[in-house]
């Protein structure tokens, strides 16, 4: 099984108001990564979870805050967000390194619009 | 600054036929790259992988090629066939202890035509 839930999968949202975008894996994996990708471009890269503690953030907006509360879950919190935030969230998950393999397997995202 | 270039935004080739995608990089510290398919509306799905320690490998139809001095990777379909037709995103990245941050290109649209 390689599957990574994400939910909801479509997400309208005023700028005041307080959100929460949700992802699952049951691979086992203990790293976790928040992705943004806008139309046409490439994922960008938000944050990475190793063993359910935040290790990599790239410099993104206190308005988007994550949390993990276990190895299997990952929510991104959202709050005041702006409409350039609109965009497809993606959630991925892997091995940490130093195991054999550590390809990012990807959820199928939430479509955010902040209006 | 895009560390990781897919040059051609897209490419039609008839089924059967190979479908070659290419990809540059210029950190020097990238040594794992993987390519990964994208629908449209889905997330990336992942295709295969190599490590900076082969200049080859293989998974079926699927062939991906590294050349570190030129630091450039290729990922080569054969036979193509009409459900290739995708958004491929070729992806690099530093390996560390802790997670990994993966670096895409801005991909390539397949299109291959029966």
């Amino acid at each position: 099984d390689t599957e990574v839930t994400q939910t909801p999968k479509h997400l309208v949202m005023g700028m005041t108001n307080k959100k929460s975008l949700k992802c699952e894996q049951h691979m086992g994996h203990r790293a976790m990564y928040w992705y943004k990708q806008k139309a046409k471009k490439p994922p960008e890269l938000m944050f990475v979870y190793s063993y359910e503690k935040l290790s990599i953030n790239e410099s993104v907006p206190s308005r988007f805050s994550p949390e993990c509360p276990n190895s299997s879950l990952l929510n991104l919190h959202l709050h005041a967000l702006q409409p350039e935030d609109s965009a497809l969230y993606l959630c991925a998950s892997s091995h940490p390194t130093g195991t054999t393999s550590y390809e990012q397997y990807f959820g199928p995202g939430t479509r955010l619009t902040v209006t | 600054d895009q560390q990781v270039k897919q040059n051609s935004p897209s490419l039609s080739v008839q089924e059967g036929r190979i479908s070659i995608l290419n990809c540059d990089y210029t950190n020097s510290m990238f040594d794992y790259f993987l390519w990964y398919k994208k629908y449209p509306a889905e997330g990336p799905t992942f295709l295969i992988s190599i490590s900076s320690i082969k200049d080859k490998n293989e998974d079926g139809r699927f062939t991906v090629f590294l050349n570190k001095s030129a630091k450039h990777l290729s990922l080569h379909i054969v036979p193509s066939q009409p459900g290739d037709s995708a958004v491929y995103f070729c992806a690099a990245s530093p390996l560390s202890n802790s997670g990994y941050a993966l670096n895409f290109g801005k991909g390539t649209s397949l299109l291959v035509t029966p």
